[in-house]
């Protein structure tokens, strides 16, 4: 089974700190992706890569940024968190081939900045 | 654009009542269209797909048909258990980006 791991369930941080969320996947994929949910929003995609080293702005890059230095994992950075970065952020992964790009998910961390 | 427009929630039904989510998309060309399935507590989940017009996907009693004239892919199950209760999404895919709906709850009393 694809498994995407994200390192925490739970954080709570404070107001300028900085924050890393990392995310790892076991299946050898090409893409990665970050997403936030919020109640009446759905997902919304902050950034996303197709490969090591690559990154492309989502949606809603705004007070964020990514690190992919190694093909399995790809780490969201806030660098100055503020409470409207409160929110469930949850990591993707899939495969470039035809026919295989369905997304896998991780279960989600839920970050609260106080 | 490019959007997935899905139904507002809360859905609440009884046990065994017929379920439909309805999910409309705006794309150009044809994309891949999913329904999601989020668990409380977990990630989201591949339910069903279809990659064409008139496929029709279907998984644990779930179903839904890519409708290209209607650009929709209601998702539908005949019989809903407790056990349904959960968000589904509704996504299409062009490229390799998803766009997500926002979200349906569904609760199954029993």
């Amino acid at each position: 089974d694809v498994k995407v791991t994200q390192s925490s369930r739970y954080l709570v941080k404070r107001t300028g700190e900085k924050v890393f969320l990392e995310c790892v996947q076991d299946m050898d994929h090409e893409n990665m992706f970050w997403y936030r949910q919020d109640p009446g929003l759905g997902l919304r995609l902050i950034y996303f890569s197709y490969d090591v080293k690559m990154k492309e702005k989502g949606d809603i890059p705004e007070g964020y940024s990514v690190s992919r230095e190694k093909k399995e994992r790809f780490s969201l950075i806030l660098e100055s968190a503020s409470t409207n970065q409160t929110s469930m952020y949850l990591c993707a992964s899939s495969s470039s081939g035809l026919g295989k790009n369905i997304q896998y998910f991780g279960a989600g961390t839920r970050l609260s900045v106080l | 654009g490019n959007s997935v427009t899905q139904m507002e929630g809360p859905v609440t039904l009884s046990e065994e009542a017929f379920l439909t989510i309805n999910c409309t998309y705006t794309a150009t060309g044809y994309p891949s269209l999913f329904w999601y399935v989020q668990y409380p507590g977990e990630g989201l989940q591949l339910l069903l797909k279809a990659t064409k017009a008139d496929d029709k996907g279907s998984n644990k009693g779930f179903e839904a048909t890519y409708r290209k004239e209607t650009t929709s892919f209601h998702l539908e199950k005949g019989s809903v258990q407790v056990s349904d209760s959960a968000v589904y999404f509704c996504a299409r895919l062009t490229g390799n980006q998803f766009y997500f709906g926002t979200g349906t709850s569904l609760t199954v009393i029993p």
